[in-house]
């Protein structure tokens, strides 16, 4: 199957700082990216869908301010999260999709301290 | 919009018995049905899907179930083995195929436990 990476795996920044994490997908072109946040024992939650080209469409309650996303290209997302709290703590984990499956990055643990 | 139940939350199985995870959906217009693995700190796998035109799939020792009328899906482990422990979540999606699909909706999650 394709496969998408994300980058970093894990980090662990001071509250007040920005985070940016990658999701590129490496043998595909990915016209739609997802970003979801997972806390223990949740399930995924949505957060946005990022379209390249044009302006992510953020889900209900996620604030677009804080959690900017960027899809510069069809096979590379950005998330950063802006002024980062311990409550931001959370496994992210970004999804690509073809016309007939969606393929999940390894997700990134970002510990707030 | 979709909503996706799942039961039970949690499930606990001798090794070698069958396990069985009950998901429903609320969009009729829902045909695409994908069960995900997770296990503990990594990425969701797909194990298995199921389109709507479809009412039973089988991979080895798992199947999956739709009923479309009732708007619901199952899972079914047989023989489970120790290294099916995991999280398994379903999701719903409808529009697949047609270059407008809409997003993935999530269960809750079953935490399953094989226990020798």
């Amino acid at each position: 199957g394709a496969v998408v990476s994300q980058h970093p795996s894990w980090v662990i920044c001071k509250s007040g700082t920005s985070v940016k994490i990658e999701c590129r997908s490496l043998d595909f072109q990915a016209t739609t990216m997802f970003w979801y946040r997972q806390f223990p024992k949740q399930s995924l939650m949505l957060m946005a869908t990022s379209n390249e080209g044009s302006k992510a469409t953020y889900e209900q309650g996620v604030e677009k301010d804080k959690f900017l996303i960027n899809h510069a290209s069809l096979t590379l997302s950005t998330l950063t999260v802006t002024s980062a709290h311990p409550e931001d703590s959370s496994f992210y984990i970004c999804s690509a999709r073809t016309i007939n499956e969606q393929f999940f990055g390894p997700g990134t643990r970002l510990t707030v301290l | 919009g979709e909503n996706v139940e799942q039961h039970p939350s949690t499930l606990s199985v001798q090794e070698g018995d069958s396990a069985v995870i009950k998901c429903t959906y609320s969009d009729s217009a829902s045909n695409y049905f994908p069960w995900y693995k997770q296990e503990l700190g990594k990425r969701p796998q797909l194990i298995i899907d199921i389109r709507s035109n479809v009412g039973e799939k089988k991979d080895q020792r798992i199947a999956v179930t739709l009923n479309k009328t009732a708007k619901h899906f199952s899972l079914h482990i047989t023989e489970t083995q120790p290294e099916d422990s995991a999280v398994y979540f379903c999701a719903a999606q409808k529009g697949l195929n047609t270059g407008t699909a809409s997003k993935l909706t999530f269960g809750t999650g079953t935490r399953l436990q094989v226990t020798l």
